[in-house]
């Protein structure tokens, strides 16, 4: 079946504008993750879902970082003001459960210029 | 707070050259230990779970192996196309978060 889809892949932006970030899900899995990887790092939490709502939102770095979920299934992260820091690859991850593996997209390599 | 570290952060090996990686953990429960293989320019692809000290998971040249305070990925005869970066993430009772290491990069050289 298909994996986590996630668009674009790469987004380049200037410095102060708003961006949207774009994952689909494997059908039927009913929690969704959002992480962010800099180069030569691990992936760094942001958000998780379980179903449409947002179960824990402490990684979020501030309040420019929003994400939504609004059907329980596809999900976008929104991105306010950007600023050159946010550059970084943003990977959703997918799984069956809170306590399943989790199965990532390819990301989404974002530049902000 | 939950903490996890690998080593070595990079790994060269000659093909058929056995070694292993380590991942050490620090977390208030341990729900499950998590190990993930990154190709360069896609996402994490994930290789096995492992849920109990004494635990052990096989899958072709890959074998994961959990203690109380670390899990080891053992390689064994490596070949070129097992070149990539291995990640290791746990997951706490606490929580629904799973953190996840800096990964070591593996080169498999010919």
């Amino acid at each position: 079946g298909a994996g986590v889809s996630q668009t674009p892949s790469n987004k380049v932006t200037e410095k102060g504008k708003y961006v949207e970030l774009r994952c689909d899900p494997i059908s039927g899995h009913t929690a969704l993750y959002w992480y962010r990887q800099s180069l030569g790092q691990g992936p760094e939490f942001l958000i998780y879902f379980q179903g449409t709502g947002a179960a824990d939102d402490s990684g979020l770095p501030n309040d420019r970082f929003f994400a939504v979920r609004p059907e329980g299934s596809v999900s976008t992260l929104k991105i306010q003001r950007t600023e050159r820091g946010d550059s970084a690859v943003y990977l959703c991850a997918s799984s069956l459960s809170y306590n399943s593996p989790l199965h990532f997209g390819n990301g989404t390599r974002l530049t902000v210029t | 707070e939950d903490q996890v570290t690998q080593s070595p952060e990079a790994l060269r090996l000659q093909e058929g050259e056995s070694s292993s990686l380590n991942c050490s953990y620090t977390v208030s429960g341990l729900r499950g230990l998590f190990w993930y293989r990154q190709d360069p320019g896609k996402g994490p692809e994930f290789l096995f779970t492992l849920y109990s000290a004494g635990e052990e998971k096989e899958k072709e040249r890959l074998k994961a192996t959990l203690t109380k305070k670390e899990s080891f990925l053992h390689i064994t005869a490596p070949k070129p196309e097992d070149s990539a970066t291995y990640l290791c993430a746990v997951q706490a009772h606490t929580g629904n978060q799973f953190y996840f290491g800096t990964g070591t990069s593996l080169t498999v050289i010919p």
